[in-house]
């Protein structure tokens, strides 16, 4: 079965730590994977994609094909970060499957 | 520019009652998707449009719902005689020309509430 997992539905970070939001996918064929980011009061938005291999502000996430995941990592918090993030698997050309979310919540 | 736009951004209807969703995709582009988003749930793929070939209804999730794109441009979700699990809020997303669909710009959404 095709599948986004996100374990956390909330995850609470001090400012300045680390984080890592998890996300695992179940497909049999080539995934593609993405985060979105949706901050308060704003639209869904990209944040990033696996095959660029980017890192948007300050986050990158790795494709692990082995353990099935693609954890968004970020050494230092900020407290702008915090927002509701989900990953993203595209199969074929267009069609996705969301993970039900996380939020992020960066403590002062 | 103006981004993805919706209407109406709330919506509460009886059970039973039909109702349209609208989006207006960014003009020019080519590709549009609709998404559920029921409370605690992720993003569920409803119905995708991609220029003039014929729509991918994969993800309607009865024959009460159905989508047009008129003109390339506008899309309508109707949702006939709704029911109270249809309560959730309706995303739609558009995709720049050249199909790259890796990057969409969604809208505000439409809350749609059934009593």
């Amino acid at each position: 079965a095709q599948r986004v997992t996100q374990p956390e539905k909330l995850l609470s970070v001090f400012k300045g730590a680390p984080v890592e939001l998890k996300c695992n996918y179940s497909y049999s064929g080539s995934p593609e994977l993405f985060w979105y980011v949706q901050y308060s009061r704003q639209r869904l938005q990209l944040l990033l994609r696996h095959i660029s291999r980017e890192s948007i502000k300050g986050f990158t996430a790795d494709l692990n094909k082995g353990e099935t995941s693609f954890h968004l990592k970020k050494p230092f918090a900020q407290e702008e970060d915090s927002a509701m993030y989900y990953c993203a698997l595209r199969t074929g050309t267009y069609k996705y499957i969301f993970g039900t979310g996380t939020r992020l919540k960066v403590l002062a | 520019g103006a981004g993805v736009s919706q209407s109406p951004s709330n919506k509460v209807t009886e059970k039973g009652k039909d109702v349209e969703l609208r989006c207006d995709p960014i003009s020019g582009h080519t590709a549009l998707y609709w998404y559920r988003q029921s409370l605690g749930q992720g993003l569920e793929f409803l119905i995708y449009f991609q220029g003039n070939s014929a729509p991918d209804k994969s993800g309607l999730p009865s024959d009460r719902f159905s989508a047009e794109r008129t003109g390339g441009s506008v899309s309508t979700l109707t949702i006939q005689r709704t029911q109270q699990e249809d309560s959730a809020v309706y995303l739609c997303a558009s995709i720049s020309a050249g199909g790259n669909t890796d990057t969409q710009y969604f809208g505000p959404g439409t809350r749609l509430t059934v009593l």
